[in-house]
């Protein structure tokens, strides 16, 4: 099936420095690229949008400014978490849909985010 | 407007037992897809399954079986004979024919040895 691979798995920094996430589909093209962002007992929730080779749309609350979202190709999505802070300690997740328009969404495995 | 719904939020259950995961959605679309997923400690979503708006037919594998009832709009997950290595967060998810995956709360399932 198809495979989403996310880099780093685990980073901790500290606070004021940016740290940058990728986000790989690995055997298909994926104009299409989520970023979620799931604090500790909670659900996933959606930050972003990112569309190959246009700006991302972030949902209400998400600072664009802060959370940089590049969509270079169809198979790498960037998120650049800005002067992090220790409360954007989190988990994030990216997701991406497949060019071809198959019915879901494939999940990659998470980035654990630490800001000391 | 799009909503899942998983009202119970942690479930114990000894060894064996089984055990029934609710999800409830609202959607006023047509056409959806309705997901479970699985999230063990580690982090990473499992993939669990996926079933349309237009299929109701009852799915089973293995030790898992899933309800789908439009009528209700309701998407159970059972899972019989639970095992210690089921202890998870287990999210139902929406996903309508836009771009947006609509998460529920999650359930957190502990099974005891």
């Amino acid at each position: 099936g198809a495979v989403v691979s996310q880099h780093p798995s685990r980073v901790i920094c500290k606070s004021g420095t940016s740290v940058k996430i990728e986000c790989r589909s690995l055997d298909f093209q994926a104009t299409t690229m989520f970023w979620y962002r799931q604090f500790p007992k909670q659900s996933l929730m959606l930050m972003a949008t990112s569309n190959e080779g246009s700006k991302a749309t972030y949902e209400q609350g998400v600072e664009k400014d802060k959370f940089l979202i590049n969509h270079a190709s169809l198979t790498l999505s960037t998120l650049t978490v800005t002067s992090a802070h220790p409360e954007d300690s989190s988990f994030y997740i990216c997701s991406a849909r497949d060019v071809l328009g198959v019915e879901t969404q494939y999940f990659g495995p998470g980035t654990r985010l630490l800001v000391l | 407007a799009q909503k899942v719904t998983q009202a119970q939020t942690e479930i114990s259950v000894v060894e064996k037992e089984d055990v029934t995961l609710d999800c409830v959605y609202e959607t006023r679309d047509t056409t959806y897809y309705l997901f479970w997923y699985k999230q063990p400690p580690s982090g990473e979503l499992v993939f669990l399954i996926r079933r349309n708006s237009f299929d109701e037919q009852n799915e089973i594998s293995g030790r898992y079986s899933w309800n789908f009832q439009k009528s209700t709009s309701s998407f159970n997950f059972t899972i019989t004979a639970s095992q210690v290595v089921d202890s998870a967060v287990y999210f139902c998810a929406l996903w309508n024919t836009g771009n947006q995956f609509y998460f529920g709360t999650g359930t957190s399932l502990t099974v005891i040895p």
